[in-house]
């Protein structure tokens, strides 16, 4: 079975120019999460989906950031524009389940370099 | 609101020694704990959940945790460690078994031979 996609794996961008990360989920998983990672903490969560509807996006930086998940299928989250402090790993999971015993899968990740 | 905190930034330990990764959670209502491994430019894979039930969790690569609600307590532990295990490890907490987690600051398992 074919894991969570994510691309591309590395991009270096200017700040104040835009950036988008594309996430494909595993077939049928219905629930997907946008998570940042900046270097030596935890993963925040972004934003949830669950099929194409949007569950939770109260740590999303609304006024920089925007994520769509159309077709309730990939996800595509974007920077415009981005600032130094954007610089992170951006984790895209998927679950079958939004609860439950179920399991998120994580992709390998977007390192995002603002410079 | 919930906090997780990991109060070791990097455990050190030799090949076949046993380890212990502290976690402790903060929150005002119920929690489902996780651990979670992240290999050097790796996403992060599951290692173990407590959802309900038995308080000793046992998970994949021979870890297990314990849960402790008088301590707010999920520590992970492994008998005998492998050169393999070094990594990152997270805990985690949600509050309503989804993956909307809240992560610790991770702790870097350093294994030496």
């Amino acid at each position: 079975e074919a894991g969570v996609a994510q691309s591309p794996r590395y991009k270096i961008i200017e700040k104040r120019q835009s950036v988008a990360f594309w996430c494909n989920p595993i077939s049928g998983h219905a629930t997907l999460y946008w998570y940042q990672q900046i270097l030596g903490q935890g993963p925040k969560l972004l934003i949830q989906f669950q099929n194409n509807g949007v569950v939770d996006d109260s740590q999303l930086p609304k006024d920089r950031f925007s994520a769509e998940r159309l077709k309730g299928v990939d996800s595509t989250l974007k920077i415009q524009p981005a600032k130094l402090e954007d610089s992170a790993v951006y984790l895209c999971a998927s679950s079958f389940r939004r609860v439950g015993n179920t399991e998120a899968f994580f992709g390998q990740g977007t390192r995002l370099t603002v410079v | 609101a919930q906090s997780v905190t990991q109060l070791d930034s990097q455990v050190p330990v030799f090949e076949e020694a046993p380890v212990e990764l502290r976690c402790n959670y903060s929150s005002s209502v119920s929690v489902y704990l996780f651990w979670y491994v992240q290999y050097p430019n790796q996403g992060l894979q599951l290692l173990l959940k407590y959802l309900s039930g038995s308080t000793l969790v046992k998970g994949i690569n021979g870890f297990e945790a314990e849960f402790n609600k008088s301590q707010t307590s999920f520590h992970l532990r492994k008998p005998s460690v492998h050169i393999s295990d070094t990594a990152e490890y997270f805990c985690a907490v949600s509050v309503d078994s989804s993956y909307k987690l809240i992560f610790g600051s991770g702790t870097r398992l350093l294994v030496r031979p």
